[in-house]
């Protein structure tokens, strides 16, 4: 148990669908993170998010739309997927920006069919 | 293009004896270096870091060494224990920018 938690664990989409998905943080951080893992590949860095302000957008397609409300909560909203866009989705947060050790969440495993 | 390289995706070692991860980087600007640690169906756990000031870190069973000059990173665990048995990412950090390796997937026998 890392302190940040993600829903839903698993998710299966079509290319028509919206959906959502959902990271909480309870170790008190002022920075979270989305994160891509497909397989095969190393961990991508999607978003950035510093006191609930985008401080990073790493070149993600607009179907990818995060929303950050407060400081604990962080959202990836969905649309018009591709099945491409199956991946590991992963949240993360830490102390602050810099060089901090970042915890992450368990992931969501998302399909798109 | 990759900055950060584990080039064994595997890595085989009997219970006691010490395993060794080795990781390397491109970018001088990396300033601070970290393991996470991977079980299947969980996130990646963070187990230990190093800042770029230093060349050793040392916590438990775990040991990671800094070689600036060849921008490389190990980890030595020892010894090792069934439940060491994951997969391990070697990450680096650039202003608040982390990158990761592809990982080393590391199984323990008994």
């Amino acid at each position: 148990e890392t302190g940040v938690t993600q829903t839903p664990r698993h998710l299966v989409m079509g290319m028509t669908n919206k959906k959502s998905l959902k990271c909480e943080q309870h170790l008190g951080h002022n920075a979270m993170y989305w994160y891509k893992q497909s397989a095969k590949k190393p961990l991508e860095l999607m978003f950035v998010y510093s006191l609930e302000e985008r401080v990073e957008n790493n070149s993600v397609p607009s179907r990818f739309s995060p929303e950050c409300p407060n400081s604990s909560h962080l959202f990836l909203h969905l649309h018009t997927l591709q099945p491409e866009d199956s991946a590991l989705y992963l949240c993360a947060s830490s102390v602050g920006q810099g060089r901090y050790e970042q915890y992450f969440g368990p992931g969501t495993r998302l399909t798109v069919t | 293009d990759q900055q950060v390289k584990q080039n064994s995706p595997s890595l085989s070692v009997q219970e006691g004896r010490i395993s060794i991860l080795n990781c390397d980087y491109t970018n001088s600007m990396f300033d601070y270096f970290l393991w996470y640690k991977k079980y299947p169906a969980e996130g990646p756990t963070f187990l230990i870091s190093i800042s770029s000031i230093k060349d050793k870190n040392e916590d438990g069973r775990f040991t990671v060494f800094l070689n600036k000059s060849a921008k490389h990173l190990s980890l030595h665990i020892v010894p090792s224990q069934p439940g060491d048995s994951a997969v391990y990412f070697c990450a680096a950090i650039n202003d608040y920018k982390l990158s990761f390796g592809a990982g080393t997937t590391v199984t323990v026998r008994a």
